[in-house]
């Protein structure tokens, strides 16, 4: 079965560093990868996705991230974190004989202080 | 441009009480899917919709039960709810691979 793990339950980083959110994944066919962003009370957000076109996707917001097979990862950067960066972030795989149904990471909550 | 419209946003429920969440999109999509997500827990599929007229369980369907009314709305029901189905409940829809959510409800049951 396809599934991602998502290092880091919260991840804190100052305003205008660098942001890295890690995503392992684990899938015996080439993976279909996702980047959601939640904000606060809100439903998700796709920022990026990856579908073997090529191995460095940029997505919305500044955000971009690169696929290595041969480190089975997926993470997810931006050079300099904005503080309306802070929200909840989402690794995702498409699911296997589930048509075009996700399973989700557990989420890395990203806090940025000023 | 409503999207994904999810009913009721709260609710409050005791234990062995029935309730339907509703769910609508607007945006002409083939499948659509229910989630709920719980702390420390990310999202999990309840029961999904491939197309009008059909449905298939996810990874966690106990004590839920859909029906894809037609192609726009998308019905989760707890027949007998339970502590344990205290979550926010998502519903999102696609016509392939990206999924719009809607903005959740968010379901306590006592």
């Amino acid at each position: 079965a396809q599934s991602v793990t998502q290092l880091g339950s919260h991840v804190s980083v100052s305003e205008g560093a660098l942001v890295l959110l890690r995503c392992n994944y684990s899938s015996s066919v080439p993976p279909y990868l996702f980047w959601y962003v939640q904000y606060p009370n809100q439903g998700l957000q796709l920022l990026l996705k990856y579908t073997s076109a090529a191995t460095l996707v940029k997505g919305i917001n500044g955000f971009e991230a690169e696929f290595k097979k041969s480190e089975t990862s997926f993470h997810l950067t931006k050079p300099s974190a904005h503080m309306s960066d802070a929200a909840e972030y989402f690794c995702a795989v498409r699911a296997s004989n589930s048509g075009y149904a996700l399973n989700f990471g557990k989420g890395t909550s990203l806090l940025v202080t000023p | 441009n409503a999207g994904v419209t999810q009913t009721p946003k709260f609710q409050v429920l005791k234990t062995g009480q029935s309730m339907t969440l509703q769910c609508a999109q607007d945006m002409n999509h083939n499948s659509m899917y229910w989630y709920r997500q719980d702390p420390g827990m990310g999202l999990r599929l309840i029961y999904y919709s491939a197309s009008e007229g059909t449905t298939d369980k996810g990874e966690v369907p106990n004590g839920y039960n859909v029906s894809r009314l037609n192609k726009r709305e998308f019905s989760l029901r707890l027949e007998s709810a339970a502590p344990s189905q205290t979550s926010v409940y998502f519903c999102a829809s696609s016509l392939r691979d990206r999924q719009h959510f809607g903005d959740g409800t968010r379901l306590s049951i006592l």
